[in-house]
């Protein structure tokens, strides 16, 4: 079965600052999605990014971005110029070909002004 | 467009109880999963299901149902509610794409 890690239960950052969140998994499957979604206090799962296994290219939306490593299987989120809308809970996720979606734990991220 | 609208979206029940907790969607899509995301935590899966009439188990399934009769509507029913069952519950819905789309929550607490 898959698993995903995200071994940083909590982080904070500056205001405009840059802070990058840790994810891990564990497959051996080859064709897969990876995400992070962020859950602000709200409690709305909203998609932040998103990066297909076969692309090599790491995914770009505006001031997020991904470092994607196939091989070592981590999928680490950078956030760029932090907002204190930024200010949530930030799950990764995994689905390969069984049609079910994996989350990590989560974790809380606090953008301080 | 609505999107996935999940109802009710506060509960409180007592041990025993029954009820369901209602998700449709208006996208067509043929994947429907329920999620509980408890305190804290992340999200786990109770049951998807990849069409209708079609319905499977995922990390926690017990003490749940569902049905999926139409394309559209994934309801999800609890029998005998235990304090075990408090939790945040989310309905979500995808094509083959990967994303998901998630409904709002239902938040229930078991007393």
């Amino acid at each position: 079965a898959q698993t995903v890690t995200q071994s940083q239960p909590e982080m904070s950052v500056q205001e405009a600052e840059t802070v990058t969140l840790s994810c891990t998994y564990d497959t051996s499957e080859s064709n897969y999605y990876l995400f992070w979604y962020k859950q602000p206090p709200s409690r709305q799962m909203i998609l932040v990014i998103r990066q297909e296994a076969y692309k090599q290219q790491n995914a770009t939306e505006n001031r997020f971005s991904v470092n994607f490593q196939k091989a070592a299987k981590s999928f680490s989120l950078k956030i760029s110029d932090s907002q204190l809308g930024d200010t949530a809970m930030y799950f990764c996720a995994f689905r390969g070909g069984s049609e079910k979606l994996v989350f990590g734990k989560g974790t809380k991220l606090t953008v301080n002004p | 467009n609505a999107g996935v609208t999940q109802t009710p979206k506060f509960r409180i029940l007592k041990i025993g109880q029954s009820m369901t907790l209602q998700c449709a969607q208006d996208m067509n899509h043929n994947y429907m999963y329920w999620y509980r995301q408890d305190p804290g935590m992340g999200l786990k899966l109770i049951y998807y299901s990849v069409g209708a009439g079609i319905t499977d188990k995922g990390e926690v399934p017990n003490g749940y149902n569902v049905s999926r009769s139409t394309t559209e509507d994934f309801p999800l029913r609890l029998e005998l509610a235990a304090p075990s069952q408090t939790s945040v519950y989310f309905c979500a819905s995808n094509r083959n794409t990967g994303e998901l789309f998630f409904g709002e929550g239902s938040r229930l607490t078991v007393l």
